[in-house]
């Protein structure tokens, strides 16, 4: 079947302007997964988003980062105001329930001008 | 809060020995223990995972792994490295609970060659 899939794969923006990334989960899969991976290091985890629960929002780094997931489909990424150092490959994985292996998509990889 | 070291930045291996990448962990309670692969400009890819039983887990492509509690430790290993096993290695945990973020703390990554 289909695994995850984001768009778009790269993304190259100027310093301030604001970007989405867009995830598309295994269809079925409650739980949903952002994390980011700079260039040379591990992952770093964003976000968590579970069913209908409150997300999980404690690894985003600043108030310019958000994100919202449509009960247990799509999810968007959003970077407001777009620094250097936000350059990165933003990962999303999905798995079925918290309890379970995660299936990573292929990343979008941003670069910040 | 869990944490995983993988101490080697580089693995160079000659085609037809053995792989091992090595991996020693942190977590409060029993782990749950996962390892992933990355090509080249693509996701990262399921491999195996300890959940619980028996400590040799065995998972895709010929890898396998032991887990040692004792040691913290969750090294992978292949007995017979290919040169497509060239790639980034992750290992990741998590502490066992029925609840909450399943949130999976990576390690830096191993990369691995492997050397026709």
């Amino acid at each position: 079947g289909a695994g995850v899939s984001q768009s778009p794969s790269n993304k190259v923006t100027e310093k301030g302007k604001d970007v989405e990334l867009r995830c598309d989960p295994i269809s079925g899969h409650t739980a949903l997964y952002w994390y980011r991976q700079r260039l040379g290091q591990g992952l770093e985890f964003l976000i968590y988003f579970q069913g209908n629960s409150a997300p999980d929002k404690s690894g985003l780094p600043s108030d310019r980062f958000s994100a919202e997931r449509t009960g247990e489909s799509v999810s968007t990424l959003t970077i407001q105001r777009t620094q250097q150092e936000d350059s990165a490959v933003y990962l999303c994985a999905s798995s079925l329930g918290n309890r379970n292996e995660q299936f990573f998509g292929p990343g979008t990889r941003l670069t910040v001008l | 809060a869990q944490s995983v070291a993988q101490p080697e930045d580089q693995v160079n291996v000659a085609e037809g020995n053995p792989l091992t990448v090595k991996c020693t962990y942190s977590v409060s309670g029993n782990p749950y223990l996962f390892w992933y692969v990355q090509y080249p400009n693509r996701g990262l890819q399921f491999l195996l995972k300890y959940i619980t039983g028996d400590n040799l887990v065995k998972g895709s492509y010929g890898f396998e792994a032991e887990f040692n509690k004792s040691q913290t430790s969750f090294h992978l290993k292949k007995p017979s490295a290919l040169v497509s096993d060239s790639a980034l290695y992750f290992c990741a945990v998590r502490a066992y609970r029925d609840y909450g973020n399943n949130r999976l703390a990576f390690g830096k990554g191993n990369q691995v060659v492997v050397i026709p």
